[in-house]
This record gives C-alpha cells, structure tokens and sequence, in this order.
C-alpha cells in the first residue's frame, strides 16, 4: 500500500528564516510529486510538481527534491513571510495506478512568526 | 479561464437527505477528479472521469454515492441517505492530460463543506 507522510504535523518560524518542510512515501515507483498550499476552509492551491525523472523545481522563494531512492521529498522555503502561514500537502502519483489518484500526506500547518 | 468552480461551498443537511454536488472544471481539461477531506486529514481520492467516462471508484466511494459527468464538462456528485460520517469537505480537481503517463497538474476548487446533523 502506497503512503504518504509529512512531519511534523505543525511548525512555527520566525519571519524571514528559511526553512524546509518534509514528505516521505513507502513506494519509489512514484510518478509524480506535487506540493500544495491550503489556507484555512479553502481549496488546495498545486506550488510545485516534480515528475519522476526530475530531481527538484523551483518557484520564486520555493523549492521542491525529490529523491525516489531515499522515498523523500522536501520544500524549501527560503525568506519565510507571514503570508506564507497555510497548510502544505504533499501528494504523489505512483506508476502501479497510472499516474491518476493523488495520494495525499496530512500535511504540515506551518506559522510564520512576525 | 476561471478555475473549478464548485457549488454549493456549503451544505447543511440532517441525516437520511440526499444531496447534490456540482463542479465546473477548467474548459477543456478532460480529467476531472473527486476527493473527500475530513478535518486534520489530507484529501482521499474517490473517482475520476476521463471526459464522460468514469474510469476508477475508489472503495470510499459506497453505493450511497454516485457520480456522474454527462457531457464530459461539468459532474455532480450525489450521496444518498446520508450520515453523520458523510461530514467532510468534497474536492474537486481537473487536469489536461495528453498521452497517459504525461505530466499531470491537478487543479482543485474551493471546495463543498458538507455538514449532517
């Protein structure tokens, strides 16, 4: 069975440092990963997705790894600001289903400190 | 292009109701997927359509709940006689995928709240 896990489950920064948020899954036949940000009571908002033969993407302050050997992927987030506060979720697609279902950790609910 | 679109965003409702869910994907994306998320928890995969054709159920997915998506645009999402333990937020997300095994960036909506008294 495919799993996904993020720890920790919460986390709390003061402005302005960098930081790095972290996902694991149990399967390396992964096809995708893809970060998300969720604020309170809204939808998911896709930041990153690293296909299987990529290694890392980068969006602005972020950055996502992927390392299938190790079953790990991190967020980079580098000058955090306290807009940046929400839910991140990792999800990943594995190639045993086709590269459809999202399988989703439970996230990280991070705080940026001002 | 607006997004995905879902209505309602909330839905109150007493157990043993049936109620209706709608959701707009982004014009032209032929994937259209549903999840179900419970509070502190991440989304759980219910079902997918490639345009009409519903191509996965998840076991999640009882026969309670039934789906549908009949022109390849827009789908709903019933769920029959409901229960307590239907309270979650219901997800929808679409995707364009061109060949299988490309790249595939899922889009969620807002999201519909459902709450059974």
């Amino acid at each position: 069975k495919q799993e996904v896990t993020q720890i920790p489950a919460a986390l709390s920064v003061p402005e302005g440092e960098n930081l790095v948020l972290n996902c694991s899954f149990t399967d390396s036949a992964i096809y995708n990963l893809q970060w998300f940000r969720q604020d309170p009571g809204k939808g998911l908002t896709s930041l990153l997705l690293i296909q299987s033969s990529q290694r890392e993407q980068t969006s602005g302050r972020l950055n996502a790894s992927l390392d299938k050997s190790s079953g790990r992927s991190t967020l980079y987030i580098a000058a955090s600001q306290p807009g940046d506060s929400a839910t991140y979720l990792c999800a990943a697609t594995f190639a045993n289903f086709g590269n459809e279902k999202l399988t989703f950790g439970t996230g990280t609910r991070l705080t940026i400190i001002p | 292009d607006t997004g995905v679109s879902q209505d309602p965003r909330h839905k109150i409702t007493k157990r043993g109701q049936n109620v209706t869910f709608r959701c707009d994907p982004i014009s032209e994306h032929n994937r259209l997927y549903w999840y179900r998320q419970t509070l502190g928890q991440g989304p759980e995969f219910l079902t997918y359509f490639q345009n009409e054709a519903q191509l996965e159920k998840s076991r999640l997915l009882s026969d309670r709940f039934s789906a549908e998506r009949p022109k390849g645009s827009f789908s709903t999402l019933e769920i029959q006689r409901t229960e307590q333990g239907d309270s979650a937020m219901y997800l929808c997300a679409s995707s364009l995928v061109v060949e299988w095994g490309a790249k595939n960036i899922q889009y969620f909506g807002a999201g519909t709240r459902l709450s059974v008294l």
